[in-house]
């Protein structure tokens, strides 16, 4: 079984600060992979993508891949009160045309 | 900014009737797909749907499930006899035909609880 994996939290961030979120694959040929923000009760809407190892910034957003760990990250920097949420790391994995394989989710809490 | 629309956004149901989520994907969009998500659950991919055929489906997309483009806008999935384990939030979902990344659009969702 393929998995994406994410610790559930809570992660309680003061509001300003960096949060840092973090997810690991099981498929080594994973090859794109994404994070999305999920409010609750709502659907999920991207963020980012990244493909190649090293960081991909965005705005407040950073998106880092490390394919020899396995590992993709997300920093949000200068936290905000509308920033907290559950944030869904999904990736596609080898052999798979497009389906999305999603993490559980961290919930996010910014504390202002 | 363009959207992907789902209906119903709520149903309720009994068990072993049968359920048709309907989605109105992106106009230009051309791939289409469905995902759910039990209450407290990841989300899961179901399906994915390109040129009027199934491009990949996952094992949750037994024989009860199917779905279908019936005309140039609507893309709909059907459960034939639904299950208590069937009540979940179903996601549609679109992407352009063309560029390197594959972003998806979700629809705000349709959420069916089967009693």
């Amino acid at each position: 079984q393929k998995e994406v994996e994410q610790n559930s939290g809570p992660l309680s961030v003061p509001e300003g600060a960096i949060a840092s979120l973090n997810c690991t694959y099981s498929d080594r040929g994973s090859q794109s992979f994404f994070w999305y923000r999920q409010y609750s009760g709502k659907s999920p809407e991207l963020i980012m993508f990244i493909y190649s190892n090293g960081d991909k910034e965005d705005g407040r957003f950073t998106a880092q891949l490390n394919k020899a760990s396995q590992y993709v990250s997300l920093l949000i920097r200068d936290s905000q009160p509308s920033d907290s949420a559950t944030y869904l790391c999904a990736v596609i994995q080898r052999g798979g045309a497009d389906g999305l394989t999603f993490g559980k989710g961290t919930h996010l809490i910014i504390q202002p | 900014e363009p959207e992907v629309t789902q209906t119903p956004s709520h149903q309720v149901t009994q068990m072993g009737q049968e359920v048709i989520l309907r989605c109105v994907p992106i106009s230009n969009h051309l791939y289409f797909y469905w995902y759910r998500q039990i209450l407290g659950q990841k989300v899961e991919f179901l399906v994915s749907f390109y040129n009027n055929e199934i491009s990949e489906k996952s094992e949750i997309f037994d024989d009860q499930f199917s779905v279908e483009r019936p005309d140039g806008s609507n893309f709909t999935l059907k459960i034939r006899s639904t299950k208590l384990e069937d009540s979940a939030m179903y996601f549609c979902a679109s992407r352009p035909p063309f560029g390197g990344a594959n972003v998806l659009t979700f629809g705000a969702g349709s959420r069916l609880t089967v009693l």
